[in-house]
């Protein structure tokens, strides 16, 4: 199985401020990399998909980027609404799977 | 509207099995692959197992491989997961999620599964 290591687990910061996720792959997995938001209590939400495709509806703020086995989410300007944990996923469709990294726990300061 | 529904859900002995269901509406099922995914309490996500449209390629996290069994009736708009030989490390909120070729676009609210003596 392909592992996906993700860091920060946590991370404090203040509205406004530009914040990163990182999240490698133990091996080459193109661009199959997405990233999805959970709130306390309800199912995740896909924001990027393919490594750099804003889902639609997702605010502009939010992008990510990487190929291979580096990825990064941004987020461009902290919003109040966007605490929450993120979780990157790589993908496979032949035979269907989807490895999760641990996530990160995004709170403000 | 897209919804996805669990059910099978409950508490159950080490070694014991359960059935997980899943029944989908508001999209056409068989032309969507489909997933499980769990979340233990307080813990991240884990991807379980996912199907094809056509059930002609199934996948397992190594954690459940013949452990656990998916499957799905398209012609009753629903999808299965067979859980055998449960282990306390198998306790979670269980999701069945519609995969959009590229990620999961859809989920349900989850259903637990609780593994204990």
């Amino acid at each position: 199985d392909i592992q996906m290591t993700q860091s920060p687990s946590s991370l404090s910061a203040s509205v406004g401020d530009r914040v990163t996720i990182t999240c490698q792959a133990s091996q080459d997995i193109s661009n199959y990399l997405n990233w999805y938001q959970q709130k306390p209590g309800k199912a995740p939400k896909l924001l990027i998909y393919d490594a750099s495709n804003l889902e639609t509806g997702v605010p502009s703020r939010f992008s990510g980027s990487g190929s291979g086995t580096d990825f990064t989410f941004t987020i461009s300007s902290l919003q109040p609404e966007d605490i929450a944990t993120y979780y990157c996923q790589q993908y496979d469709n032949l035979p269907p799977g989807g490895t999760f990294g641990q996530g990160t726990k995004l709170e403000i300061k | 509207e897209v919804q996805l529904v669990e059910s099978g859900g409950g508490l159950v002995q080490p070694g014991r099995s359960l059935r997980l269901s899943c029944a989908a509406s508001g999209f056409t099922f068989d032309d969507y692959a489909m997933h499980w995914v769990r979340q233990a309490p307080g813990k991240g996500l884990e991807w379980v197992s996912g199907i094809s449209w056509n059930s002609g390629s199934i996948g397992y996290a190594d954690s459940v491989k013949g452990r656990f069994t998916i499957s799905r009736d398209n012609a009753k708009n629903s999808l299965y997961l067979q859980m055998n030989s449960l282990r306390a490390e198998d306790t979670a909120l269980y999701y069945c999620a519609r995969w959009g070729g590229y990620a999961v676009v859809s989920w349900g609210q989850g259903t637990l599964v609780t593994v204990s003596s």
